[in-house]
Order: structure tokens, then C-alpha cells, then sequence
């Protein structure tokens, strides 16, 4: 079965970062490129970073650019998002996805809480 | 960077009749590949979304065929031919064509 696990998220305050992780299993991880989106509660989906299959390619939406790093270790099957300097408009479930498309695969997510 | 707008933003639907949604982007979804990068998903109540279509009118494996895509440039539709209670949840169009990708704000569908 295809799956995607996240992790890593939490109670931050403001300036502070946190590490996400992504395990996948089920299918071969090194094969696709990986995305990390965004939900405010009760709002709808933001794209936020995406990685290429084996790592040397990354992109960011402007609004984490500087403060957001994607990384992955295909030996692993994880991927990771390093958040620095988060602001309370970071709040979210964060959701990894596979291959955004046809092939496209979500995890439950994790909760982010920027917050004093 | 490439806004996406939906209609309705809210859609009450009875059993067994179609529905339809609108996706209208800012600029033209349609690569010089020809393919049209465009994609929908729905997310059901308290589950992560899932992908329904992919560039355009692609269903992706295991959708059932009452739901399809149409459309070009900058105009495209989700239709579900005969809607089942499983069905009510947020529908998303999300544009692949270039980064940052964006979604639409979600239509909303529930049973009358």
C-alpha cells in the first residue's frame, strides 16, 4: 500500500523552527518528485515547496522562500522540511504529496501552531 | 503568479443528477506541448484531498467515470454525471503550468 506518514510538526513560537518529516512506503521513492502543501485551518490548499526525484532541483512559493528548506534521503524514503523563522501566518496542517497529477499520493498531514 | 477562481463556491446537490463546476485561471493552462495543466481534487470531510483529474481530463486511477474534465485555455469544468452521497466534500482545481502551482479556493459540495 502506497502511504505517507508526516511528522515533526507542533506548538512554535514566533522567530523559532521546526523539522517535518515524510516517510513514504509503498512504491519507490526516488522515482518522484515530492511536495510539501499547506492548509490553514479551515482554509484551502497552498502550494509550498516541491523537490525533483533525486534531489537536485527544489522550488519554493515566495512567501516561505529564505525561511523554508525541502530536503530528501532517498535511502530513507523520507522527505523533510526544514522551517526557520515561523510566523504565526505559518500555521497549518502541512501535507506531503507524490508527484502532484495523475500519480499524486497525500499523507494526513501534520499540524503547525506558530504561536506565543 | 497564476490566480485560479472557482464557481459556485458553494454547490448543494441532489442524488442522482449531475453537477458542474467552473475553473477559470489567469492565463492560458495550455503548454506548448499541447497538454493542459490543469488538475482536480476533492477532499472529503476530514481526509486529505485526493486527485480526481489530471491535466485536464486525464481520471486518475480508481475514479469513477462519472466524473470528467473538459475545457481549454482558461476555461475548464469538473462535471459528475449522476452525484452519489460520497461525492459532497471540497473540490479544488489546481494549475501545474508553472511555480508557484495554484489552487483554486475549493467549491463546496454537500447533499440537499
Amino acid at each position: 500500500e502506497v502511504q505517507l506518514v508526516e511528522s515533526g510538526g507542533g506548538l512554535v513560537q514566533p522567530g523559532g523552527s521546526l523539522r517535518l518529516s515524510c516517510a513514504a512506503s509503498g512504491f519507490i521513492f526516488s522515482d518522484y518528485w515530492m511536495h510539501w502543501v499547506r492548509q490553514a485551518p479551515g482554509k484551502g490548499l497552498v502550494w509550498v515547496s516541491r523537490i525533483k526525484s533525486d534531489g537536485s532541483y527544489r522550488e519554493y512559493a515566495d512567501s516561505v522562500k529564505g525561511r523554508f528548506t525541502i530536503s530528501r534521503d532517498n535511502a530513507k524514503n523520507t522527505l523533510y522540511l526544514q522551517m526557520n523563522d515561523l510566523r504565526a501566518e505559518d500555521t497549518a496542517v502541512y501535507l506531503c504529496a507524490r508527484a502532484l497529477g495523475y500519480d499524486a499520493v497525500w499523507g494526513q498531514g501534520t499540524m503547525v501552531t506558530v504561536s506565543a | 503568479d497564476i490566480v485560479m477562481t472557482q464557481s459556485p463556491l458553494s454547490l448543494p446537490v441532489t442524488p442522482g443528477e449531475p453537477a458542474s463546476i467552473s475553473c477559470r485561471s489567469s492565463q492560458s493552462l495550455v503548454h506548448s506541448n499541447g497538454r493542459k495543466y490543469i488538475d482536480w481534487y476533492l477532499q472529503k470531510p476530514g481526509q486529505s484531498p485526493q486527485v480526481l483529474i489530471s491535466l485536464g481530463s486525464n481520471r486518475a486511477s480508481g475514479v469513477p467515470d462519472r466524473f470528467s474534465g473538459s475545457g481549454s485555455g482558461t476555461d475548464f469544468t469538473l462535471k459528475i454525471s449522476r452525484v452519489e452521497a460520497e461525492d459532497v466534500g471540497v473540490y479544488y482545481c489546481m494549475q501545474a503550468l508553472q511555480i508557484p502551482f495554484t489552487f483554486g479556493p475549493g467549491t463546496k459540495v454537500d447533499i440537499k
